[in-house]
């Protein structure tokens, strides 16, 4: 199986900053990346898929980039709304694997 | 509106079985693949099953396989996730999840469904 390996576990950060997510591939994956938030008590939402193309409706805020089998995700002038858990998840070979996920606070 | 209805879920006892389901509504299954995901209580999400659009291929994850059959009734819109023998370990919110016909995300999400083996 393909491992995800998604750093940092948890973040803090003020409303305006920036903020960047990595996830690791075990193995390539052509670029078939998503991520994803999740509120408490709520399902996932797609933010990003095939590494960096945006979902309609998700604000500009949010971006994605790939290099081989590193992949970035940042959130730039955080809003209080972004404070989530934030998932990577690789889609190129099942089982599609989950990264550990990062915990985003907004001080 | 497009979107997941998912039904079932609830208290098991360890060696027992569930079905949990979901309905569609708005778009059509035989067009998708569809995923289940779980997330046990204050954990990561997790990958568990899908199914190709024309139900005809299956994976799961080896921890569950053998035990957890996905299928899908395209006539009647619904995925199905049947759960046997099932063990304390897969207590966890159950998703369903569409994959989205272009880049590969789970792009529709069902609301989660609690079960709970004990």
């Amino acid at each position: 199986d393909i491992q995800m390996t998604q750093s940092p576990s948890s973040v803090s950060a003020s409303v305006g900053d920036s903020v960047t997510i990595t996830c690791r591939a075990s193995q390539p994956i052509n670029n078939w990346l998503a991520w994803y938030q999740q509120k408490p008590g709520k399902a996932p939402r797609l933010l990003i898929s095939a590494a960096s193309t945006l979902q309609a409706g998700v604000p500009s805020r949010f971006s994605g980039s790939a290099s081989g089998t590193d992949f970035t995700f940042t959130i730039s002038s955080l809003q209080p709304e972004d404070a989530a858990t934030y998932y990577c998840q690789q889609a190129n070979i099942s089982p599609d694997t989950f990264g550990q996920g990062t915990k985003l606070e907004i001080k | 509106e497009v979107q997941l209805l998912e039904a079932g879920g609830g208290l098991v006892q360890p060696g027992g079985s569930h079905r949990l389901s979901c309905v569609g509504s708005g778009f059509s299954l035989r067009s998708h693949w569809m995923s289940w995901v779980r997330q046990a209580p204050g954990k990561g999400l997790e990958w568990v099953a899908n199914i190709n659009p024309e139900g005809s291929g299956r994976d799961h994850v080896a921890s569950v396989r053998g035990r957890f059959t996905v299928s899908k009734d395209n006539a009647g819109n619904s995925l199905y996730l049947q759960m046997d023998n099932l063990r304390p370990e897969d207590t966890a919110v159950y998703f369903c999840a569409r994959t989205a016909i272009i880049g590969r995300g789970l792009d529709l999400w069902g609301q989660g469904r609690p079960v709970t083996v004990s």
